[in-house]
């Protein structure tokens, strides 16, 4: 079955720095990787989505990349703001109705 | 526009017992979603519906879970019996069509579901 893996340890940066988060994934051919931002007590809210024929998308600070050879997708949140500080979720999904996220990783911006 | 409505916020139950939840959709989107999350894990999908139509519940639990979109709008998750594995916060989502990933899913605020 498909196994789906993020920075298993919280992340704590200093605010103005980048934030680099991880998504790897196994036994699965993705046709769309999406990231999601999730704050304690509320729903994951959509940031970006990712094709499997695209390289790079950036949206204002925020910027993904997909490697479909490495099987990974890194989330960079680039001059990092105590604002950011959420637990972030990667999500893959292929051309039928299967999605999946990752279990997250918890990001504290540190003022 | 209105985000995914969802109720109650918060229950606490004892095993054995039965629990329903509440999702009301944003307004035109076709495709609704139930999700379970536990503690420290992401989103699992339990059921897919389209319209009033079931598209996925390959991971629903069909012994003690079920789950309905009569008239396609609104929908209601049911657990009966509760047992204390249950114990998670349940998502609802929405989406315009079945195949939403460029625009991604419009999430409520889920219930907290504690099971004693």
């Amino acid at each position: 079955s498909q196994k789906i893996e993020q920075n298993s340890e919280a992340l704590n940066i200093q605010e103005g720095k980048t934030a680099t988060l991880t998504c790897n994934y196994t036994n699965y051919s993705p046709a769309y990787l999406q990231w999601y931002r999730q704050d304690p007590g509320r729903g994951p809210v959509f940031l970006l989505l990712i094709r499997e024929n695209e390289k790079e998308k950036r949206k204002e600070r925020l910027k993904v990349t997909f490697d479909t050879t490495l099987k990974q997708s890194l989330f960079h949140i680039t001059a990092s703001q105590p604002a950011d500080s959420a637990t972030y979720l990667c999500a893959l999904g292929d051309t039928g109705n299967q999605f999946y996220f990752g279990t997250g990783t918890s990001l504290t911006v540190i003022p | 526009e209105a985000g995914v409505a969802q109720s109650p916020r918060y229950k606490i139950i004892e095993k054995r017992q039965s629990v329903a939840f509440w999702c009301n959709p944003i307004s035109g989107h076709a495709t609704l979603y139930w999700y379970q999350q536990i503690l420290g894990q992401g989103p699992k999908l339990l059921i897919q519906f389209q319209n009033n139509g079931v598209v996925d519940d390959s991971q629903l639990p069909k012994d003690r879970f079920s789950a309905e979109r009569l008239k396609g709008v609104d929908s209601t998750l049911k657990i009966q019996p509760a047992k204390l594995e249950d114990s998670a916060v349940y998502l609802c989502a929405s989406s315009f069509g079945q195949k939403e990933g460029v625009n991604g899913y419009t999430f409520g605020s889920g219930t907290r579901l504690t099971v004693v």
